[in-house]
């Protein structure tokens, strides 16, 4: 099974803060990742998908990007209503498999 | 577009559960749909997918004891859930499309004596 690596685990952040969330996959899965932003008790909401593309409805301080293995989502300035889990996943091979997650917390 | 779950609740060791997730607000028929689970304060993790022509796959996990289905007639999508165990407890999600566009608000389902 191919493994998404995901760091870090958690981020304590300020507002108006850049922050980088990255996956590393253990083998190739091209342009096939996607990024998911959770806020509690809520189901995931499709933020990025095939690595840089910015879902329908997603404020465009979100981005993704990919370098090499290295896939990274990018909240730049970011608000008070960003402040959630974030999950990346490959689905570029059976089983589709996720990150562990990186909680963002507020300092 | 809408995805609701149902179905979920307490349910023995051994026993068996049958998951829905009706679909409204597109064509439901022309597109594949994923089950993924999320056990207590975990992550993501998915289970098993549909296409629109009905062929299926799983994760190893869950491979023999689940089986996803659905009916187009009614737009709806099942996970019949069988010979379950304590680390099956979770939210269940239902996911439209292969790559997971939009997600139902999940059910969960506590595998407990």
């Amino acid at each position: 099974d191919i493994q998404m690596t995901q760091s870090p685990s958690s981020m304590s952040v300020s507002l108006g803060d850049t922050v980088t969330i990255t996956c590393r996959a253990s083998q190739d899965v091209g342009i096939y990742v996607n990024w998911f932003q959770q806020k509690p008790g809520k189901s995931p909401r499709h933020m990025i998908y095939r690595a840089t593309n910015l879902a329908d409805g997603v404020p465009s301080r979100f981005s993704g990007s990919r370098s090499g293995s290295d896939y990274s989502l990018t909240i730049s300035s970011l608000e008070s209503e960003d402040v959630a889990d974030y999950h990346c996943l490959q689905y570029d091979e059976y089983p589709f498999t996720f990150g562990s997650g990186t909680k963002l917390e507020i300092k | 577009v809408q995805l609701v779950e149902s179905g979920g609740g307490l349910v023995q060791p051994g026993k068996s559960l049958k998951l829905s997730c009706s679909a409204s607000g597109f064509t439901f028929s022309s597109y594949g749909m994923h089950w993924i689970r999320q056990a207590p304060g975990k992550g993501l993790d998915w289970v098993a997918y549909i296409s629109s022509s009905s062929g299926t796959v799983y994760a190893d996990a869950v491979k023999g004891r689940f089986t996803i289905s659905r009916d187009n007639a009614k737009n709806t999508l099942y996970l019949q859930l069988n010979s379950l165990k304590s680390e099956d407890t979770a939210i269940y999600y239902c996911a439209r499309r292969w790559y997971f566009d939009f997600w139902g608000p999940g059910t969960m389902v506590t595998v407990s004596s």
